[in-house]
């Protein structure tokens, strides 16, 4: 069964750059699917930041676009994001997710636990 | 604000029906599929409907799907107290060439 596991800094200071990355288990990054990243700030509801394809063609939302970066590691099976220039409305859990189908964008049906991203001095 | 409109909340009683609207444009729901997502606290989002009524594997016959246009209503029958959650609709929006998704309703079973 297909797993995906984020890690990366918890706590970041206003104006630098949130780094981090998804681990998938038992699939191959490499065999196709856009995988993406979807953040959900305290109390609040669900943003799609972006997504990659294992060529490495990106979609990512137009309202984070400058400040986003998604990258793939088939070497290591795994996925990134970068936020640069954050700011404390960057506050949030961060999911990796993969969709149901492997053409699609949308209707994620794997999802990583998410990881809390705290951005403060 | 999201994209696409859903009420903030629903309530209703343990056995009854409920309805959670979503609201949007030609450019997302009006042309692409609906997805419908299922969030306990703490947890990840968990996809309940997707392609406007396909199941995932272990997802009741309890939830269903109408669209029309731009809008879309999932529905749940049979409300049991393990049905308390927030729940997510979602697209893809050509427009944007994005993924949007609704603000979210929370579903109190009373």
């Amino acid at each position: 069964q297909v797993q995906l596991q984020e890690s990366g800094s918890g706590l970041v200071k206003p104006s630098e750059t949130l780094s981090l990355t998804c681990a998938v288990s038992d699939y191959s990054i490499s065999s196709g699917y856009y995988w993406g990243w979807i953040r959900q700030p305290p109390g609040k509801g669900l943003e799609w930041i972006g997504s990659i394809y294992h060529s490495g063609s990106t979609y990512y939302n137009p309202s984070l676009k400058s400040r986003v970066t998604i990258s793939v590691d088939m070497s290591k099976n795994q996925f990134s994001l970068k936020l640069s220039s954050v700011t404390a409305a960057d506050t949030a859990v961060y999911f990796c997710a993969r969709p149901v189908g492997a053409t699609r964008h949308d209707a994620f049906d794997i999802w990583g636990q998410g990881t809390m991203v705290t951005v403060s001095s | 604000q999201s994209v696409l409109t859903q009420p903030p909340s629903v309530s209703a009683a343990p056995g009854q029906k409920v309805t959670i609207s979503c609201s949007g444009s030609s450019s997302n729901l009006g042309n692409n599929y609906v997805s419908w997502y299922q969030q306990l606290p703490g947890t990840a989002p968990k996809l309940l409907i997707y392609d406007n009524n396909k199941r995932p594997s272990g997802i009741p016959d309890r939830l269903s799907v109408s669209k029309s246009g731009t809008s879309a209503t999932l529905g749940i029958t049979g409300l049991q107290t393990g049905d308390e959650a927030d729940y997510y609709c979602g697209t893809w929006d050509s427009s944007l060439s994005a993924v949007v998704f609704g603000g979210g309703t929370k579903l109190t079973v009373l």
